[in-house]
């Protein structure tokens, strides 16, 4: 079965540290993954998603980056936190069909950054 | 530009109670709908997925249904419980995003059920 890990579980860096926050996914191969953040009252919003290992794509400008070293493997960075990148962060993964269509999408638990 | 839309944001009802919490969505050429359920502080669980070409998906005591042409989709909760309690999400792929699964969320309605 297909499980998906994000870390850490909650976060708490200054303002202008830099930032790592892992995903991997297990029991699937050749998966799209994403990047979401969720922000206080604001829904879901998409950050960056990859369709395959070092191919990422960034839906909105911002201080943030992604890399995808590994095929499962999903990294989100940033070398100076801003306050504005305080929220809920979370991972997420899916797979193509035959007929062009997508499957499930499948999230991980989340990690909780609160940048002070 | 599709916008996904739930209403009501917020709803209470007693245990024991049917209920239909509803989605729209403004431009029908999607792929297909899903429904999430969020815990407070956790992560989106999956509970139905609709292909565009379907027009509803069972799970045990949850329905969810999809007209495309209208441009609406409803998941009904049979016999809710204070354990169904959570945020319940809609989202849709969009035609025209390639090959990329891209979802765009709704803002979520926040379903409270009291013993």
């Amino acid at each position: 079965s297909q499980t998906i890990h994000q870390w850490p579980a909650t976060l708490v860096q200054p303002v202008g540290s830099p930032l790592s926050l892992e995903c991997t996914v297990e029991g699937t191969s050749n998966p799209n993954l994403y990047w979401y953040r969720q922000a206080a009252g604001r829904g879901l919003q998409l950050l960056f998603y990859s369709v395959g290992i070092g191919q990422i794509s960034s839906e909105v400008p911002q201080n943030l980056s992604a890399s995808r070293p590994q095929d499962r493997q999903f990294i989100l960075s940033s070398k100076k936190l801003l306050l504005s990148d305080s929220g809920f962060y979370l991972c997420a993964w899916s797979t193509l069909r035959a007929t062009g269509s997508y499957n499930e999408q499948f999230f991980g638990p989340g990690t909780r950054l609160t940048v002070l | 530009k599709q916008e996904v839309t739930q209403i009501p944001a917020a709803l209470s009802v007693p245990e024991g109670e049917n209920l239909v919490l509803n989605c729209s969505f403004t431009d029908s050429a999607i792929y297909n709908l899903q429904w999430f359920r969020q815990d407070p502080g956790k992560g989106l669980t999956s509970l139905l997925l609709i292909q565009s070409s379907q027009r509803e998906q069972t799970s045990g005591r949850l329905n969810a249904s999809l007209d495309k042409s209208s441009g609406r989709s409803t998941l009904y909760i049979a016999a809710s419980q204070p354990g169904d309690s959570a945020t319940y999400l809609c989202a849709v792929s969009k035609v025209g995003s390639g090959n990329t699964g891209k979802l765009i969320f709704g803002q979520g309605t926040t379903l409270q059920v009291k013993p």
